[in-house]
């Protein structure tokens, strides 16, 4: 079992839909976890982060951490087309230096 | 603004030559890290490095090197291209003691 999987999509939504998108994992010494946005050819850059359970809002943007089912969410609320873009869960076991497990990404598309 | 730049966008290279591809990030980041993301594999981690002259293998080292003579700097060696080598390289920093990655735009790399 890989330690992190996404589903890949891609995925495509109308303007104005709510998108979840969602990674599983299966190291529960996992405690930090984020989102990444990718847009076409250029670098990830981080959208959201969260510490252990729990839910963390900014903005459209809302991401949930259900470490019991170690299932990790993200939603946007009012999607936009500038939403278009690979979105890649990561996580790390502990603070410092341990590298990030991420996710293969799961490719949006929101068509106006 | 944390800002990490990469030498080149795109770079177009024969098998066999030496190719080098340097990373600068300018927020005193400790941690740097070197990734290569293709499609269906996600992001696979190929060095990182905690500290000035230290470096750590990642899941894929085979075939590449790395040096870290200054901190703000981060350079990822390939010492005889192959065609399988063709990428899209990625170099991230974060600070120490902390887990969240900046990433820098990516080079895309072609050997022919």
């Amino acid at each position: 079992q890989k330690e992190v999987e996404q589903d890949p999509g891609p995925l495509s939504v109308p303007e104005g839909a709510i998108v979840s998108l969602n990674c599983t994992y299966s190291n529960s010494a996992f405690q930090y976890f984020m989102w990444y946005r990718q847009y076409s050819r250029k670098g990830p850059e981080l959208l959201m982060y969260t510490y252990s359970s729990g839910n963390k809002e900014d903005g459209r943007f809302t991401a949930q951490v259900d470490k019991s089912s170690k299932y990790i969410s993200l939603f946007i609320r009012d999607s936009q087309p500038s939403d278009s873009a690979t979105y890649l869960c990561a996580m790390s076991r502990n603070s410092g230096n341990t590298p990030l497990v991420f996710g293969k990404g799961t490719r949006l598309s929101v068509i106006a | 603004d944390v800002k990490v730049t990469q030498s080149s966008r795109y770079l177009v290279k024969r098998t066999g030559e030496k190719v080098f591809l340097e990373c600068v990030q300018d927020m005193d980041h400790e941690n740097m890290f070197w990734y290569r993301q293709d499609p269906g594999l996600g992001l696979r981690l190929i060095y990182f490095s905690y500290d000035v002259k230290m470096k750590e293998k990642g899941d894929i080292p085979e075939g590449y090197s790395v040096s870290r003579e200054k901190k703000e700097r981060f350079s990822l060696i390939l010492e005889s291209a192959s065609t399988n080598q063709t990428s899209m390289y990625l170099c991230a920093s974060s600070p120490g003691g902390q887990e969240t990655q900046y990433f820098g735009p990516g080079t895309r790399l072609l050997v022919l």
